[in-house]
């Protein structure tokens, strides 16, 4: 069964205190692997795609990177407004267009 | 502003009333989802939508019935609301697996409705 799990399911920084997050996947082959960021009382906020092992994609702060078993959201010298529930995704091959979300990182980076 | 929207934002009714929520996006995209998200903030997937065609249905009781009158526009009517129905229901759009070269596509998401069923 296609299944997505995040961890840790809450995370308190410092400000300046690097750290990553975790989702771990198993798929019946990967179509796609998504990062996204959600805050209170708003929609998802899409982040990065990746597609395949060993690819890497960077923005601002934030860096996502990809093997065949988890993804890892690498956060640098984080930021008071970088605080947010970070949600992982993946799209397998098996289904069309339906993506499979974890249950998020609750990040909190204290000034 | 190219973004995918809903109405209404809040929507606060009756165990037993009929009620609608509308989504509409204008980034040009052939697939629409409806996700409903739960008091532990995870994501499920409802119903998706290509080109007006219904393409995913997942175990949802049938007094929920999507209905897409264009490619642009999906909407969701719940009949006889039940408490448990209370969440957060976001719609979202992405390009068709066609579009994209079957590569992963990525969804794109409106604001959320936060529904409250007393």
């Amino acid at each position: 069964e296609d299944q997505v799990t995040q961890s840790p399911e809450a995370l308190r920084l410092q400000e300046g205190e690097s750290s990553s997050l975790n989702c771990s996947y198993t798929v019946s082959g990967l179509r796609g692997l998504f990062w996204y960021r959600q805050d209170p009382g708003k929609g998802p906020e899409f982040l990065f795609t990746l597609y395949s092992a060993g690819e890497e994609k960077e923005k601002e702060r934030l860096k996502a990177t990809l093997t065949k078993k988890e993804s890892f959201l690498h956060i640098t010298a984080p930021k008071p407004e970088d605080s947010a529930t970070y949600l992982c995704a993946v799209q397998p091959y098996s289904s069309a267009s339906k993506i499979i979300f974890g249950s998020g990182t609750r990040l909190s980076i204290r000034p | 502003d190219t973004a995918v929207s809903q109405t209404p934002k809040y929507l606060v009714t009756q165990m037993g009333n009929d009620k609608s929520i509308k989504c509409e996006q204008n980034l040009g995209h052939d697939t629409m989802y409806w996700y409903k998200q739960d008091s532990k903030k995870f994501l499920k997937i409802m119903f998706s939508y290509n080109n007006k065609e219904l393409i995913i249905n997942e175990t949802v009781p049938n007094r929920f019935s999507p209905k897409s009158p264009d490619k642009a526009h999906l909407n969701l009517h719940i009949n006889s609301l039940e408490l448990g129905d209370s969440a957060v229901y976001f719609c979202a759009s992405s390009q068709d697996l066609v579009t994209s070269g079957g590569m992963g596509n990525e969804q794109f998401f409106g604001p959320g409705t936060r529904l409250t069923v007393l």
